[in-house]
């Protein structure tokens, strides 16, 4: 079984600062994926950045960086010089790569950015 | 670059009445699976399909049903549909088998069903 804690139900962060966003995950899989989602009150779900199990590097797609610490189980998410359109849910989620394993989401934070 | 398609965006229909959501998945992608996340909620898995194959179940009530067709779209059916199932339903695909980059999963931009 997988499992996904986001322990941050709410954030605020200035509008140019950066942000973290943590996640910590369980999992039995020698191989896995991480990834984050953003989530903006239109309801869509937006592929942020994704982290597999055996990447020497953390992943980075523009402002988004993944800070990957496998020892500790932990995938946080970070936003660089935070934006206004920032503002939304995150979910951390992980997949098994085995077969066909569900996507397996955390409980979501809501990111605030402020002017 | 092609997204999973939903449609209906938006749905609204009354107590006990169907519903039909459809799934287009990216081009070549052979694994579809449902979400039904409730306001405030993170989604939570329905069920899944490779190749055609139910591949996984969660909580997915009776009244609902599911299939994959020949072209990998993928239809939810719900029957006697209950206040309780208005949620917005996500349709995400990815690329079965194994290996650590087959785990990457794109989602679509989901259907708004309200039940009245």
């Amino acid at each position: 079984a997988q499992k996904i804690t986001q322990t941050q139900p709410g954030m605020f962060v200035q509008e140019k600062e950066a942000v973290t966003l943590d996640c910590t995950y369980d999992t039995s899989d020698p191989s896995y994926g991480l990834f984050w989602y953003k989530q903006p009150s239109s309801g869509e779900m937006i592929f942020l950045i994704y982290q597999g199990s055996y990447d020497q590097q953390n992943a980075t797609e523009g402002r988004y960086s993944l800070n990957f610490q496998k020892a500790r189980k932990s995938a946080n998410l970070v936003i660089s010089a935070s934006q206004l359109g920032d503002s939304a849910m995150y979910f951390c989620a992980m997949r098994g790569s085995g077969g066909y394993q569900k996507v397996t989401f955390g409980t979501g934070t809501k990111l605030q950015v402020i002017p | 670059a092609a997204g999973v398609i939903q449609s209906p965006r938006h749905l609204i229909k009354e107590k006990r009445e169907t519903a039909t959501l459809k799934c287009y998945p990216i081009p070549r992608h052979d694994t579809v699976y449902w979400y039904q996340q409730g306001p405030g909620q993170d989604p939570q898995f329905l069920i899944s399909f490779y190749e055609k194959m139910q591949s996984d179940k969660g909580s997915i009530p009776d009244r609902f049903s599911a299939q994959q067709f020949s072209d990998y779209h993928s239809e939810l059916n719900m029957s006697s549909l209950e206040l309780g199932d208005s949620a917005l339903y996500f349709c995400a695909s990815s690329l079965g088998g194994t290996g650590v980059r087959k785990s990457e999963a794109f989602f679509g931009q989901g259907t708004r069903l309200t039940v009245v």
